[in-house]
């Protein structure tokens, strides 16, 4: 069955960019009905999507963190990959990465994994 | 403030039904189907509902999902105490072009 599996470093400096990386076993990337997304949740909060791609490299971006964050496929790794530039203290928290149906509608994050803390502390 | 909104808080005793709201709009629930997730203590989110009403396989029966113009519901019949845990539910909104959630309830069973 299809798994996900966050990596990168847990803690990151402010100012400086952190780098996720969500690798995708069991299956491949190239889904003609999935997009492939990033969410995050601070500690004891809910849950703030960041943002998706599609195999081809498509994006949607959460209007909030658009300035700061770029996310992109690799297909060659069945890979996708998170980057959000300068950040501070309130980009602390466990990140996830999930997959999502599009197809014929947006709908639920079907599988996700088991998510990776990020501490912004210098 | 979530673009979806969910009461903070609910409880019930075990083997009551508790039910979960989650209010949005024009732009996003009212258009888009609505899914629910379970998040127990220290572990990822897992999709409880999926299309407003679906369950995936292996989501027990109690647990059911239904939606009316803006806004929808989660119900958990037959509450258990393996069943307290926050509850999201989430949209994607055409006007945004974006993902939301609801802001969560904490379920705690009595």
């Amino acid at each position: 069955q299809l798994q996900l599996q966050e990596s990168g470093p847990g803690l990151v400096k402010p100012s400086e960019t952190l780098s996720l990386t969500c690798t995708v076993s069991g299956g491949s990337i190239r889904s003609s009905d999935h997009y492939w997304a990033w969410i995050r949740q601070p500690p004891g909060k809910g849950l703030e999507w960041i943002g998706n791609v599609f195999y081809s490299g498509s994006t949607y971006y959460n209007p909030s963190l658009k300035s700061r964050v770029i996310i992109i496929e690799d297909t060659s790794q069945n890979q996708f990959s998170l980057r959000v530039n300068s950040v501070t203290a309130a980009d602390t928290g466990v990140y996830y990465c999930a997959r999502q149906r599009f197809v014929p509608q947006w709908d639920g994050f079907d599988i996700w994994g088991q998510g990776t803390m990020v501490a912004v502390s210098s | 403030q979530s673009v979806l909104t969910q009461p903070p808080s609910a409880s019930g005793t075990p083997g009551q039904t508790v039910t979960i709201s989650c209010f949005g709009g024009n732009s996003n629930v009212g258009v888009e189907p609505v899914s629910w997730y379970q998040q127990l203590p220290g572990a990822a989110p897992k999709l409880l509902i999926y299309s407003n009403d679906q369950r995936p396989s292996g989501v027990p029966a109690r647990f059911s999902g239904s939606k009316s113009g803006t806004s929808a519901s989660l119900a958990i019949s037959g509450l258990q105490s393996e069943d307290e845990a926050d509850y999201y539910c989430a949209s994607w909104d055409a006007s945004l072009r974006a993902q939301v959630f609801g802001g969560g309830t904490k379920l705690t069973v009595l």
